[in-house]
């Protein structure tokens, strides 16, 4: 089986813009989880979408938001950016057990 | 708020059990041990993970002490591949991804 994919791998935006980014789950998985990681504050849950509903969210602000698709690829958006969103941002998926499989990561840089 | 203390790092030689520790004193009973990895710029990988009972699988061991305050990951014959950050968490069960969170974990170096 193909792992998760996430895209794009790197990227570079400046402050007071917006991105997307996306994940494709491993073939079966149904559960897709967003991660932020950064040096100082290490691995941080974003949110969780299950069947296209949101089903966990962590402590971001409603800058950060999320969907997924019937096909169960999930997308997350960040607008108004700023220097401290920069970080690695990582998607897992899940077949629904606690096993977590993670992608590659897209590291944002916000400049 | 860490749940979980691991060594900064520690290094290992090619071909011998690296053994890493992990002390969880805190830990309630509802609460799993996981071990994940973290190779350079790459995702964590899912290692192992238990409850009470000692646990294996293809890529290592994982020790729980009786009173399940301290924990070790054994991977049996670490090879240079195995150079990476270990993280040591507890999650409770039902799972809540917010306890995904990983503190500095242990930078295991294997070397020749």
């Amino acid at each position: 089986k193909a792992g998760v994919t996430q895209t794009p791998r790197y990227l570079i935006k400046t402050r007071g813009q917006q991105v997307t980014l996306s994940c494709s789950p491993i073939s079966g998985h149904r559960s897709v989880s967003w991660y932020q990681q950064t040096p100082g504050q290490g691995l941080q849950f974003l949110f969780e979408y299950f069947s296209e509903t949101q089903r966990n969210k962590g402590n971001f602000p409603g800058r950060f938001s999320g969907r997924q698709f019937s096909n169960s690829r999930s997308e997350m958006n960040v607008s108004t950016l700023e220097l401290g969103d920069s970080a690695l941002y990582l998607c897992a998926s899940s077949p629904g057990t606690d096993e977590q499989y993670f992608g590659p990561g897209t590291r944002l840089t916000v400049t | 708020d860490a749940k979980t203390t691991q060594p900064t790092s520690m290094d290992c030689a090619e071909g011998r059990a690296a053994n890493l520790p992990c002390n969880h004193s805190t830990i309630s009973g509802n609460e799993y041990v996981y071990w994940y990895r973290q190779i350079h710029s790459q995702g964590p990988q899912y290692i192992i993970h238990g409850l009470k009972n000692n646990e294996t699988n293809e890529m290592a061991s994982l020790i729980i002490t009786e009173d399940r305050k301290s924990s070790t990951l054994i991977l049996p014959h670490a090879t240079l591949r195995d150079t990476a950050v270990y993280y040591c968490i507890v999650r409770a069960t039902p799972y809540n991804n917010n306890d995904m969170r990983f503190g500095a974990g242990t930078r295991l170096t294997v070397k020749p």
